[in-house]
């Protein structure tokens, strides 16, 4: 069964609109931790987020926000003022260890692409 | 280097032969991760080394496949009798050992 499920396979912005990219989890666990990569084109994926799942405030990065919301077993991913630079394949992890960086279960990841 | 570095970053081999891939995690780094993407199944996680302990092999897809490291360092995952199912890009990533993952660039196997 999928764990990680990103209903988005691609989408397409102009560059300074804002984009949320989904991810819906699943797990049983009562610890468990939640990442998010980004894939550029050159393939080498960079850790962007980790959350552990008794941690639910909202984070923002300059212009990255996660909203993570147990409730919902979601963790979205909004840029504010996309750049052609945010061009990549975003992936959204789950890892169900104690240790955080444990087998994760990637979902399919959202390609994203956004245009001058 | 400073990051993760793997070996080929390009493999073309014919179904039947061995393949070997290298990686050179971030120095320091105990955990060591193979993960495997392809357009079928995105990232699967293959195999695991954490210090000397033995490895967590359990997301290795058949026997066909193995992986070491040596001095607690390099790791070789080896594909033996390769498929054309094989083909995908094959990542490495090191981490401490309750850290985030640093992935290298991966290195791209086709099978013919």
């Amino acid at each position: 069964a999928q764990k990680v499920t990103q209903a988005q396979t691609e989408i397409s912005v102009v560059e300074k609109e804002d984009v949320t990219l989904d991810c819906v989890y699943e797990t049983r666990d009562t610890t468990y931790y939640l990442f998010w990569y980004k894939q550029p084109p050159s393939g080498e994926l960079v850790f962007l987020i980790r959350r552990n799942s008794f941690d639910e405030q909202n984070e923002i990065s300059g212009r990255y926000s996660w909203n993570f919301q147990k409730s919902t077993s979601s963790f979205n991913f909004t840029i504010t003022a996309s750049q052609v630079v945010d061009s990549a394949v975003y992936f959204c992890a789950l890892s169900e260890s104690v240790r955080p960086g444990y087998a994760l279960n990637f979902g399919k990841g959202t390609s994203l692409l956004v245009t001058p | 280097g400073a990051g993760v570095s793997q070996s080929p970053s390009n493999k073309v081999t014919e179904k039947g032969k061995d393949v070997e891939l290298r990686c050179d995690p971030i120095s320091g780094h105990t955990a060591l991760y193979w993960y495997r993407q392809s357009l079928g199944q995105g990232l699967e996680f293959l195999i695991y080394f954490q210090g000397n302990s033995a490895p967590d092999k359990s997301g290795l897809p058949s026997d066909r496949f193995s992986a070491e490291r040596t001095g607690g360092s390099v790791s070789t995952l080896t594909i033996q009798r390769t498929q054309q199912e094989d083909s995908a890009v094959y990542l490495c990533a090191s981490s401490l050992v309750y850290g985030e993952l640093f992935f290298g660039e991966g290195s791209r196997l086709t099978v013919l």
